[in-house]
């Protein structure tokens, strides 16, 4: 199974507002309800942000929201702040009954 | 609060195999999956494979040959072991419990780095 694709880079200024993607296949995000996302800060365990492609679990701020169109999925987040700066990952189920991992996008707040 | 904390030797021989555990505490590790993640340094994350507490495993194809998943009810603990490693495998390695009906995983231990080197 390949990786989901994931840009490597997104940047974005104190309040403002940033999109990651995740793109996939009919055979995982496409085919799916099944796409979450995770934040890691260097040197930290990955944390849940986003699951079943738009429900935030409890203590997870609302300036993160999810969505999906076709085989890509999207992290939006907004009124951007400092410690959103992190590696973000978005993962799949697949039709093999695998998971699989989107490569990480880095998050500058500039 | 559940919490997960992995275990096992931080340098592992090329061709030898890899062993690590992780210890569930705060809960049970009864009617969960548990499952193992890895990440190369510098890079993204890689499901490994699950295992239920009754014993039924999930790998990914690409290292179904050489890893196993198992668990110890008894000891709350699960454990992975990956044979034939090369410097490929030389990576930080996370256990977490994974929600099978969410899908997704919540709880982390917060890594271990294992470094494949003779």
């Amino acid at each position: 199974q390949s990786a989901l694709t994931q840009p490597a880079s997104v940047s974005g200024s104190p309040g403002q507002s940033i999109t990651i993607s995740c793109t996939g296949t009919s055979s995982d995000v496409g085919g799916y309800n099944y796409v979450s996302w995770y934040q890691q800060h260097p040197g930290k365990a990955p944390k849940i942000m986003i699951y079943e492609v738009s429900n935030r679990p409890s203590g997870v701020p609302d300036r993160f929201s999810g969505s999906k169109s076709g085989n890509t999925a999207s992290l939006t987040i907004s009124g951007l702040q400092a410690e959103d700066e992190a590696d973000y990952y978005c993962s799949s189920y697949t039709s093999s009954s695998t998971r699989v991992f989107g490569g990480g996008t880095k998050l500058t707040v500039l | 609060q559940v919490q997960l904390q992995e275990s096992g030797p931080g340098l592992v021989k090329p061709s030898e195999t890899l062993s690590l555990t992780c210890t569930v505490s705060g809960g049970s590790i009864n009617s969960h999956y548990w499952s193992w993640i890895r990440q190369p340094p510098g890079k993204g994350l890689e499901w490994i494979g699950y295992i239920y507490y009754s014993g039924s495993t999930n790998y990914i194809p690409s290292l179904k040959s050489r890893v196993t998943i198992s668990v110890d009810t008894s000891k709350n603990q699960f454990s992975l072991k990956l044979s034939s490693v090369t410097a490929a495998d030389t990576a930080v390695y996370y256990c977490a419990r994974f929600l099978v009906d969410e899908d997704y995983f919540d709880y982390w231990g917060q890594g271990t780095l294992v470094t494949v080197s003779s």
